[in-house]
């Protein structure tokens, strides 16, 4: 079965501090995908990245980057310099590419993250 | 523009009462879902369709029924069978089923009166 754990209910930090929301995850198959999503107040889901479990180069779009290490079953998300409007709920998810799961994208609990000015 | 649209944006039911969110989408995408979201908590899927009159359950399909009967449209209807129907519900698309990005409309709060 496949799980995605975010351990960070909540994180707040002050405007241009770093931050890093954690992902781990379990699945079976050897291919899969993975996903963040950011959800701001508004509710609806952005989707942010897409990655393949073959592709473990890290990526870097702006402030955000993303570092995927298959070794630890994680896919961590970094954002640096952190602004106000990057406050909001950023969900972790996993799609396998095969077997009973197929087609299915199973979240994270997701992280609160707050930044202050 | 392309995109998903949910409507309405907000939703009252009385007890005993079905009502239907609707889901439009026009970026001919086959494959569509429906996910709730209760407070605290991730995502979790309803209902998804991967094609036109073709529909699966999620993991949570009870008290729950949809129709495809059009690409664009994947209308919800929350029956009276469902007896914790307060959420927040994503209406979702992709261009296909599987490993494809999933891209979400604006949501639908259900409040029971």
């Amino acid at each position: 079965a496949q799980k995605v754990t975010q351990a960070q209910t909540e994180i707040s930090v002050v405007e241009k501090e770093d931050v890093t929301l954690d992902c781990v995850y379990e699945t079976r198959d050897t291919t899969y995908y993975l996903f963040w999503y950011k959800q701001p107040p508004s509710g609806e889901l952005v989707f942010l990245i897409r990655r393949n479990s073959f592709d473990e180069q890290n990526e870097i779009s702006g402030r955000y980057s993303w570092n995927f290490q298959k070794s630890t079953s994680s896919f961590n998300f970094t954002i640096t310099a952190s602004q106000v409007v990057d406050s909001a709920v950023y969900f972790c998810a996993l799609s396998d590419a095969g077997g009973t799961s197929y087609g299915k994208l199973t979240f994270g609990q997701g992280t609160i993250l707050t930044v202050h000015p | 523009d392309g995109g998903i649209t949910q409507s309405p944006k907000y939703l009252f039911r009385k007890e005993g009462q079905n009502v239907t969110l609707s889901c439009e989408q026009n970026l001919n995408h086959d494959a569509m879902y429906w996910y709730r979201q209760d407070p605290g908590q991730g995502l979790r899927l309803i209902y998804y369709s991967q094609i036109v009159n073709d529909f699966q359950k999620g993991d949570i399909a009870e008290g729950y029924s949809v129709s495809r009967e059009k690409k664009e449209s994947f209308p919800l209807t929350v029956t009276s069978a469902q007896k914790n129907p307060t959420a927040f519900y994503l209406c979702a698309s992709s261009i296909g089923l599987g490993i494809e990005t999933q891209y979400f409309g604006p949501g639908t709060r259900l409040l029971v009166l």
